[in-house]
């Protein structure tokens, strides 16, 4: 089985700050690993993924995430937040293998403060 | 620019009523997934398609919904009858074998009173 944690519900950033939403997960197999933004109202949208390769991945927007097997991780990060990166954000995971679901966590509210 | 396009946008119906929402995935791509969004499950995949063939249902209550793809460029998800415990936002997916981001459409959010 695979799962994922996003352990804070609600992340709180000033604008121009730097910006980290955290990621766990376990899988069985190979981790194929996923971050997704959704708007009020809106689809989610694909920011990054890690599939093999250099462990720090970079994405859409200016939003990068770093791959950590040791520890399990995939936290999504940002150098400095803008208020527009206000949004629900989703980490997921799926085994290498060929099933294609993903599993997703339960989102973290990301709230940029001007 | 190719996207995911879901009807209708919104639903609002009344308990017991056949609800049907449709999918079209994007030219190309051969597996979509249905999810449902609710504030105290989150995201639940419902089922998924590859090939149009059904890989996966086990998410979906049996006895009410069922999915189909008629053809490449359509996926339906139908509830019959809908209860008010299926009010969400259900949403539809595609990609490909070679990529392994999947793609959302903008949702049909649903009403049952």
């Amino acid at each position: 089985a695979q799962s994922v944690a996003q352990p804070e519900d609600q992340v709180n950033v000033a604008e121009g700050n730097p910006l980290t939403v955290k990621c766990t997960y376990s899988v069985s197999g190979n981790p194929y690993l996923f971050w997704y933004v959704q708007y009020p109202n809106r689809g989610l949208q694909f920011l990054l993924k890690y599939i093999t390769g250099d462990n720090l991945v970079k994405g859409s927007y200016g939003f990068e995430a770093e791959f950590n097997k040791s520890q399990t991780s995939f936290h999504l990060k940002k150098p400095s937040a803008l208020v527009s990166d206000s949004a629900l954000y989703f980490c997921a995971v799926r085994d290498g293998g060929s099933a294609r679901q993903l599993t997703f966590g339960s989102g973290t509210q990301l709230t940029v403060l001007p | 620019d190719a996207r995911v396009t879901q009807t209708p946008r919104d639903k609002v119906t009344e308990m017991g009523q056949e609800v049907t929402m449709r999918c079209q995935p994007i030219l190309g791509h051969n597996t979509v997934f249905w999810y449902r969004q609710t504030m105290m499950q989150g995201l639940e995949l419902l089922a998924y398609f590859r090939n149009r063939a059904p890989l996966d249902d086990s998410g979906m209550p049996k006895d009410r919904f069922s999915a189909e793809m008629p053809d490449a460029t359509l996926a339906t998800l139908k509830i019959q009858p809908s209860e008010p415990r299926d009010s969400a936002v259900y949403f539809c997916a595609s990609a490909t074998d070679r990529a392994n981001e999947q793609f959302f459409g903008p949702g049909t959010r649903l009403t049952v009173l």
